[in-house]
Protein backbone atom coordinates (compact mmCIF):
# COMPACT_ATOMS: atom_id res chain seq x y z
CA UNK A 1 0.00 0.00 0.00
CA UNK A 2 0.85 3.80 -0.31
CA UNK A 3 3.44 5.16 2.13
CA UNK A 4 6.04 7.75 3.33
CA UNK A 5 8.81 7.52 4.98
CA UNK A 6 10.98 10.91 6.08
CA UNK A 7 14.36 11.48 7.94
CA UNK A 8 14.32 10.36 11.17
CA UNK A 9 14.62 13.32 13.97
CA UNK A 10 15.23 15.28 15.94
CA UNK A 11 17.06 17.52 13.97
CA UNK A 12 18.60 20.41 16.22
CA UNK A 13 19.90 23.19 14.00
CA UNK A 14 21.47 26.86 15.02
CA UNK A 15 19.37 30.16 14.12
CA UNK A 16 20.45 30.82 10.14
CA UNK A 17 21.38 27.42 9.14
CA UNK A 18 20.06 25.34 6.21
CA UNK A 19 17.57 22.64 6.74
CA UNK A 20 16.30 20.03 5.06
CA UNK A 21 13.98 17.14 5.88
CA UNK A 22 13.89 14.35 3.50
CA UNK A 23 10.80 12.54 2.51
CA UNK A 24 10.50 9.49 -0.21
CA UNK A 25 7.13 7.89 -0.73
CA UNK A 26 5.73 4.72 -2.12
CA UNK A 27 2.37 5.61 -4.03
CA UNK A 28 -0.01 4.00 -6.56
CA UNK A 29 -0.54 6.77 -9.39
CA UNK A 30 0.18 10.07 -8.81
CA UNK A 31 -0.76 11.33 -5.61
CA UNK A 32 -0.33 14.65 -4.03
CA UNK A 33 2.48 15.52 -1.36
CA UNK A 34 2.13 17.37 1.21
CA UNK A 35 4.06 19.16 4.66
CA UNK A 36 1.63 19.59 7.45
CA UNK A 37 3.79 21.09 10.64
CA UNK A 38 2.51 20.83 14.20
CA UNK A 39 3.64 23.35 16.73
CA UNK A 40 3.81 22.11 20.35
CA UNK A 41 0.48 22.31 22.23
CA UNK A 42 -1.35 22.94 18.94
CA UNK A 43 -3.17 21.24 15.73
CA UNK A 44 -1.77 19.90 12.30
CA UNK A 45 -1.88 22.79 10.06
CA UNK A 46 -0.69 22.92 5.93
CA UNK A 47 2.31 24.12 5.34
CA UNK A 48 2.44 23.26 1.79
CA UNK A 49 1.92 21.52 -1.26
CA UNK A 50 2.17 19.88 -4.72
CA UNK A 51 -0.46 18.30 -6.84
CA UNK A 52 1.62 17.07 -9.89
CA UNK A 53 5.13 16.62 -10.54
CA UNK A 54 7.76 19.01 -10.73
CA UNK A 55 5.26 21.10 -8.89
CA UNK A 56 6.81 23.28 -6.44
CA UNK A 57 4.79 24.29 -2.80
CA UNK A 58 5.98 27.02 -0.87
CA UNK A 59 5.16 28.99 1.90
CA UNK A 60 6.88 31.22 4.89
CA UNK A 61 10.09 30.48 3.28
CA UNK A 62 9.94 26.61 3.36
CA UNK A 63 10.15 25.00 -0.26
CA UNK A 64 9.66 21.16 -1.62
CA UNK A 65 9.75 20.14 -4.95
CA UNK A 66 7.31 16.91 -6.34
CA UNK A 67 10.00 14.51 -7.91
CA UNK A 68 8.46 11.56 -9.51
CA UNK A 69 11.78 10.40 -10.51
CA UNK A 70 12.93 9.61 -7.07
CA UNK A 71 9.77 9.75 -5.48
CA UNK A 72 10.24 12.68 -3.04
CA UNK A 73 9.61 15.58 -1.93
CA UNK A 74 12.18 17.05 0.35
CA UNK A 75 11.10 20.11 2.85
CA UNK A 76 13.91 23.03 2.55
CA UNK A 77 14.30 26.32 3.83
CA UNK A 78 17.43 28.79 3.56
CA UNK A 79 17.37 30.26 7.03
CA UNK A 80 15.70 28.82 9.80
CA UNK A 81 14.71 30.89 13.28
CA UNK A 82 13.83 29.84 16.71
CA UNK A 83 10.18 29.70 15.85
CA UNK A 84 10.67 27.31 12.94
CA UNK A 85 10.84 24.54 16.10
CA UNK A 86 8.08 22.38 15.52
CA UNK A 87 7.26 18.44 14.07
CA UNK A 88 7.03 17.98 10.80
CA UNK A 89 4.98 15.36 8.60
CA UNK A 90 5.27 14.44 5.02
CA UNK A 91 1.98 12.94 3.69
CA UNK A 92 0.33 12.15 0.48
CA UNK A 93 -2.66 11.36 -0.52
CA UNK A 94 -3.96 9.47 -4.15
CA UNK A 95 -7.30 11.44 -4.07
CA UNK A 96 -7.06 14.63 -2.62
CA UNK A 97 -9.81 16.44 -4.58
CA UNK A 98 -12.48 13.70 -3.48
CA UNK A 99 -11.78 14.27 0.20
CA UNK A 100 -9.18 11.13 0.86
CA UNK A 101 -7.29 10.23 3.46
CA UNK A 102 -3.84 11.55 4.14
CA UNK A 103 -0.56 8.63 4.70
CA UNK A 104 1.40 10.09 6.79
CA UNK A 105 5.16 10.06 7.58
CA UNK A 106 6.34 9.33 11.22
CA UNK A 107 7.77 13.26 11.78
CA UNK A 108 10.79 14.86 12.51
CA UNK A 109 10.86 16.96 15.27
CA UNK A 110 12.94 20.16 14.62
CA UNK A 111 14.67 22.36 17.39
CA UNK A 112 16.29 25.87 16.46
CA UNK A 113 18.76 26.95 19.08
CA UNK A 114 19.49 31.10 19.22
CA UNK B 1 -13.57 31.82 10.66
CA UNK B 2 -13.65 28.86 13.36
CA UNK B 3 -11.58 26.15 13.25
CA UNK B 4 -12.56 22.59 14.11
CA UNK B 5 -12.72 22.15 18.03
CA UNK B 6 -12.66 18.96 19.43
CA UNK B 7 -12.95 18.16 23.11
CA UNK B 8 -11.83 17.28 25.93
CA UNK B 9 -8.77 18.39 25.03
CA UNK B 10 -6.81 16.03 28.08
CA UNK B 11 -8.68 12.97 29.48
CA UNK B 12 -7.33 10.11 31.70
CA UNK B 13 -9.27 7.22 32.62
CA UNK B 14 -8.94 3.59 33.76
CA UNK B 15 -8.09 0.56 31.33
CA UNK B 16 -12.07 -1.03 30.91
CA UNK B 17 -13.44 1.96 31.46
CA UNK B 18 -15.30 3.64 28.42
CA UNK B 19 -14.39 7.09 26.85
CA UNK B 20 -15.64 9.43 23.80
CA UNK B 21 -14.39 12.29 22.25
CA UNK B 22 -16.49 15.40 20.23
CA UNK B 23 -15.64 16.94 17.54
CA UNK B 24 -17.34 19.95 15.59
CA UNK B 25 -15.94 20.11 12.20
CA UNK B 26 -15.81 23.89 10.51
CA UNK B 27 -19.01 25.17 9.21
CA UNK B 28 -19.94 23.85 5.52
CA UNK B 29 -17.71 21.15 5.81
CA UNK B 30 -18.80 17.77 4.21
CA UNK B 31 -16.50 15.60 5.18
CA UNK B 32 -15.17 14.51 8.68
CA UNK B 33 -12.29 12.28 9.90
CA UNK B 34 -10.84 10.94 13.06
CA UNK B 35 -7.26 10.29 12.93
CA UNK B 36 -5.13 8.24 15.81
CA UNK B 37 -1.63 9.65 16.64
CA UNK B 38 0.25 7.33 18.55
CA UNK B 39 3.23 9.22 20.29
CA UNK B 40 6.29 9.86 18.11
CA UNK B 41 3.92 8.52 14.89
CA UNK B 42 2.39 10.19 12.34
CA UNK B 43 -1.43 10.27 12.47
CA UNK B 44 -3.70 6.90 10.86
CA UNK B 45 -6.58 7.34 9.89
CA UNK B 46 -9.81 6.25 11.98
CA UNK B 47 -12.88 7.02 9.95
CA UNK B 48 -14.42 9.18 7.16
CA UNK B 49 -17.92 10.34 6.75
CA UNK B 50 -19.18 12.12 3.64
CA UNK B 51 -22.17 14.11 5.72
CA UNK B 52 -23.29 11.36 7.46
CA UNK B 53 -22.56 8.40 5.63
CA UNK B 54 -19.35 6.65 6.87
CA UNK B 55 -17.26 6.06 3.62
CA UNK B 56 -13.79 4.84 4.61
CA UNK B 57 -13.73 3.29 8.22
CA UNK B 58 -11.78 -0.13 7.21
CA UNK B 59 -9.21 0.83 9.94
CA UNK B 60 -11.65 1.10 12.84
CA UNK B 61 -11.36 -1.35 15.50
CA UNK B 62 -14.94 -2.13 15.32
CA UNK B 63 -14.43 -4.76 18.29
CA UNK B 64 -14.35 -1.48 20.60
CA UNK B 65 -14.51 1.45 19.04
CA UNK B 66 -17.70 3.33 17.24
CA UNK B 67 -18.62 6.71 15.87
CA UNK B 68 -21.37 8.48 14.60
CA UNK B 69 -22.08 11.78 12.73
CA UNK B 70 -25.55 12.78 13.25
CA UNK B 71 -27.32 15.32 10.89
CA UNK B 72 -23.80 15.60 9.11
CA UNK B 73 -22.32 17.98 11.67
CA UNK B 74 -20.45 17.00 14.92
CA UNK B 75 -19.19 14.21 15.30
CA UNK B 76 -18.39 11.58 18.90
CA UNK B 77 -16.26 8.99 18.71
CA UNK B 78 -16.43 6.69 21.26
CA UNK B 79 -13.92 3.16 22.80
CA UNK B 80 -15.38 0.81 25.30
CA UNK B 81 -13.70 -0.85 27.02
CA UNK B 82 -10.25 1.46 26.73
CA UNK B 83 -7.40 -0.49 27.23
CA UNK B 84 -3.74 0.36 28.21
CA UNK B 85 -2.36 0.81 24.36
CA UNK B 86 -5.57 3.37 23.46
CA UNK B 87 -3.17 5.58 25.09
CA UNK B 88 -2.59 8.30 22.17
CA UNK B 89 -4.00 11.63 20.67
CA UNK B 90 -6.99 11.52 18.65
CA UNK B 91 -7.09 14.15 15.88
CA UNK B 92 -10.44 15.45 14.16
CA UNK B 93 -10.32 16.92 10.79
CA UNK B 94 -12.59 18.35 8.27
CA UNK B 95 -12.40 19.59 4.36
CA UNK B 96 -14.81 20.97 2.35
CA UNK B 97 -13.14 20.74 -1.14
CA UNK B 98 -9.07 19.94 -0.91
CA UNK B 99 -7.66 20.68 2.31
CA UNK B 100 -8.21 19.07 5.44
CA UNK B 101 -8.07 21.42 8.48
CA UNK B 102 -7.15 19.31 11.90
CA UNK B 103 -8.28 20.09 15.41
CA UNK B 104 -5.58 20.47 18.36
CA UNK B 105 -6.89 16.75 19.25
CA UNK B 106 -7.56 14.85 22.59
CA UNK B 107 -5.04 13.48 24.70
CA UNK B 108 -6.35 10.01 25.57
CA UNK B 109 -4.32 8.50 28.79
CA UNK B 110 -5.29 5.05 30.10
CA UNK B 111 -3.92 4.22 33.50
Amino acid sequence: GDSVTQMEGPVTLSEEAFLTINCTYTATGYPSLFWYVQYPGEGLQLLLKATKADDKGSNKGFEATYRKETTSFHLEKGSVQVSDSAVYFCALSSSYNQGGKLIFGQGTELSVKP
Amino acid sequence: EAGVVQSPRYKIIEKKQPVAFWCNPISGHNTLYWYLQNLGQGPELLIRYENEEAVDDSQLPKDRFSAERLKGVDSTLKIQPAELGDSAVYLCASSGFGEQFFGPGTRLTVL
